[in-house]
């Protein structure tokens, strides 16, 4: 059983526009969701993480979204540059975030000039 | 802070062969995870230390996976009898644990049993 589904599987976007990662949850119990960015060959980086007492987070082009009564959360990454191009993770843990993490199957960005 | 390392990063080892990979977390570092991703997959979790204490074991580490942390510095994973599922990248993550939750990752050790 899957516990974090993340979709698209795959998005190309355009220089400059909005790039809209999303991901749903079940277990209630997660209350850490943070999001990494993955380029072919490294390991995951940390992007940005929100907890469920706020609903919006932004760092910089990157906003977390969070909806606790839907159970779903997204990430916008604002002005699409083609360094933005990776893999990105959502993940989702408990305690605070001191527990393993559980990951969504990932989303395959293109941003292209 | 010269962030998680991984080694060896490549090894190619033929079915039936033992390996053991190595982590050394950041500094002060006192939770270490180990996690494992295939080919368009997300990470998975594997096992994760508190110190040197191991506190949890996913159903996916069979009987055939070992790690430890002795001293609670680095840590090994090692996977005997390999087998040709066992082809991934092994990732190790490493958190403060007091307070700093984020987990940071190494660059992975990727494995290919032939």
């Amino acid at each position: 059983q899957q516990q974090v589904k993340q979709s698209p599987q795959s998005l190309i976007v355009q220089k400059g526009g909005i790039s809209i990662i999303n991901c749903a949850y079940e277990n209630t119990a997660f209350d850490y969701f943070p999001w990494y960015q993955q380029f072919p060959g490294k390991g995951p980086a940390l992007l940005i993480a929100i907890r469920p007492d706020v609903s919006e987070k932004k760092e910089g082009r990157f906003t977390i979204s969070f909806n606790k009564s839907a159970k779903q959360f997204s990430l916008h990454i604002m002005d699409s540059q083609p360094g933005d191009s990776a893999t990105y993770f959502c993940a989702a843990s408990t305690n605070s975030g001191n527990t393993p993490l559980v990951f969504g199957k990932g989303t395959r960005l293109s941003v292209i000039a | 802070d010269t962030g998680v390392s991984q080694n060896p990063r490549h090894k190619i080892t033929k079915r039936g062969q033992n390996v053991t990979f190595r982590c050394d977390p950041i500094s002060e570092h006192n939770r270490l995870y180990w996690y494992r991703q295939t080919l368009g997959q997300g990470p998975e979790f594997l096992t994760y230390f508190q110190n040197e204490a191991q506190l949890e074991k996913s159903r996916l580490l069979s009987d055939r996976f070992s790690a430890e942390r002795p001293k609670g510095s680095f840590s090994t994973l090692e996977i005997q009898r390999t087998e040709q599922g066992d082809s991934a990248m092994y990732l190790c993550a490493s958190s403060s644990g007091w307070g700093g939750f984020e987990q940071y990752f190494g660059p992975g050790t990727r494995l290919t049993v032939t």
